[in-house]
């Protein structure tokens, strides 16, 4: 079965700072990563989708890298502001292809 | 915005009685999914469907049945409500399934008293 885990569970930087988010998962063999943005009591924001074939993608001030043979992606945030403040989850595909496994997110409060 | 509308947005409920969810798109996409957010669980798959009428379990699916007569509705039925299905239910969309991007729903917060 597939795990997604994601490190730190939360994290509080002051506004203006450079953040990576870690997020790692046991199975290689996936189709995609998935980050998404989550603000509370809303739904879930599709924020950046990486093939398995690509190591990076970007949006913005957000960049998102995919090692797959180790297992693990990062969510780089450059230049942190307070309306980035969320909940990030990332995401990888079932073996099957068919369905998301999500990690459990990384809480982000940016003050200002 | 993906057109996703999930209906109802709230619902309070009584142990032991029937609730069914909605799920609509506009995206005219294949695949559709629920999901319940827990916290300390994360997000769970309850059930998805492949294309209407082709339906299959996720991991969290005893108590809980779907159906899928068209392309853009998909509905999420607990058939006798227990307070352990208290949570966030999300309905999700993919035009690819795993493949593809997934889009989601803005959720349905359901009680059960």
């Amino acid at each position: 079965k597939q795990e997604v885990t994601q490190i730190p569970a939360a994290l509080s930087v002051p506004e203006g700072e450079n953040l990576v988010l870690n997020c790692s998962f046991t199975d290689s063999a996936i189709y995609n990563l998935q980050w998404f943005r989550q603000d509370p009591g809303k739904g879930l924001t599709s924020l950046l989708l990486i093939q398995s074939s690509q190591r990076e993608q970007t949006s913005g001030r957000l960049n998102a890298s995919l090692d797959k043979s180790s297992g693990r992606s990062t969510l780089y945030i450059a230049a942190s502001q307070p309306g980035d403040s969320a909940t990030y989850l990332c995401a990888v595909d079932h073996n099957s292809g068919y369905a998301l496994n999500f990690g459990k997110g990384t809480s982000l409060l940016v003050t200002p | 915005d993906a057109g996703i509308t999930q209906s109802p947005r709230h619902k309070v409920t009584e142990t032991g009685t029937p609730v069914t969810l909605r799920c609509h798109q506009t995206e005219n996409h294949r695949y559709m999914y629920w999901y319940r957010q827990d916290p300390g669980h994360g997000l769970r798959l309850i059930h998805y469907s492949y294309g209407v009428k082709d339906t299959d379990k996720g991991e969290v699916s005893d108590g809980y049945s779907v159906s899928r007569s068209k392309t853009e509705d998909f509905l999420l039925t607990l058939e006798s409500a227990t307070s352990s299905q208290t949570s966030v239910y999300f309905c999700a969309i993919s035009e690819s399934g795993g493949q593809g991007e997934a889009f989601f729903g803005q959720g349905t917060r359901l009680t059960v008293v």
